[in-house]
C-alpha cells in the first residue's frame, strides 16, 4: 500500500488559516473514518491532534479541527502561531494484514 | 500519566541482530494493542508491526516480515521488537506506539529508540 499524499509544504502568517490535504484511495481514507493527523518537532516523538477524522484529543486547542470528503482529507489550522511551525502527518488504518496503518508524506507548516 | 519508554537502539552491521523494548506504564498495559513505528532520517513514518493485547493478533508490514518479532510480556509491561537480517534500509528511529482502546488511533507515543545499521 502506498502512503498517503500530502503536500510537500504550506506556509501562512500568523493568523492566518492553512489546510493541509491528504489524498489515500478507498482501501484506506475513503475506507474508513479512522483518519488522525500527528504534529511532529525536529527532534520530537509525533504528537496526535486529530483523531477519528474530526475528533480533537483533550487539550489540542480548537484552532486545529480535521474534515473528510472520498479519499482526501484535510486539517485547517486557524489563526496560526509561531508554535504550528513543524512537520504535520495524516495517518489512515489500512486493515490490510501487511498494511495496517498508512500514513501520509508529511507537510512542512511554516509561519511566515 | 501514559508513559512509555523505548531502548535497544544502537549501532549494528548489516546481517546483524537487535531486540528493542518499550516499558508502559501510567495505564493498564494488557488491555491495549501495541505497535511499532519507524521514521528513517529526514523521511516520514512507516508503520512495522502491531500485536494485540493478549498477542493473539499479529501484523507486520512486508518491508520486515520474516526478519522482525513483535512479542510483548503483559506481566512486565513491556513491549519488544527482535530484529534480525538488519539491512542499511532499517535505519530509522523506531517509536512504539499504543492504539486506543475501542478505537483504531495510535494515541500514545514514546520518543524513539535510534536504530543504525552500517558496516
Amino acid at each position: 500500500q502506498s502512503a498517503l499524499t500530502q503536500p510537500r509544504s504550506v506556509s501562512g502568517s500568523p493568523g492566518q488559516s492553512v489546510t493541509i490535504s491528504c489524498t489515500g484511495t478507498s482501501s484506506d481514507v475513503g475506507g474508513y473514518n479512522y483518519v488522525s493527523w500527528y504534529q511532529q518537532h525536529p527532534g520530537k516523538a509525533p504528537k496526535l491532534m486529530i483523531y477519528d477524522v474530526s475528533k480533537r484529543p483533550s487539550g489540542v486547542p480548537d484552532r486545529f479541527s480535521g474534515s473528510k470528503s472520498g479519499n482526501t482529507a484535510s486539517l485547517t489550522i486557524s489563526g496560526l502561531q509561531a508554535e504550528d511551525e513543524a512537520d504535520y502527518y495524516c495517518c489512515s488504518y489500512a486493515g490490510s494484514y501487511t498494511s495496517l496503518y498508512v500514513f501520509g508524506t508529511g507537510t512542512k507548516v511554516t509561519v511566515l | 500519566e501514559v508513559q512509555l519508554v523505548e531502548s535497544g537502539g544502537g549501532l549494528v552491521k548489516p546481517g546483524g541482530s537487535l531486540r528493542l523494548s518499550c516499558a508502559a506504564s501510567g495505564f493498564t498495559f494488557s488491555s491495549y494493542s501495541m505497535n511499532w513505528v519507524r521514521q528513517a532520517p529526514g523521511k516520514g513514518l512507516e508503520w512495522v508491526s502491531s500485536i494485540s493485547s493478549s498477542s493473539s493478533y499479529i501484523y507486520y508490514a512486508d518491508s520486515v516480515k520474516g526478519r522482525f518479532t513483535i512479542s510483548r510480556d503483559n506481566a512486565k509491561n513491556s513491549l519488544y521488537l527482535q530484529m534480525n537480517s538488519l539491512r542499511a534500509e532499517d535505519t530509522a528511529v523506531y517509536y512504539c506506539a499504543r492504539r486506543d482502546y475501542g478505537d483504531y488511533v495510535l494515541d500514545y507515543w514514546g520518543q524513539g529508540t535510534l536504530v543504525t545499521v552500517s558496516s
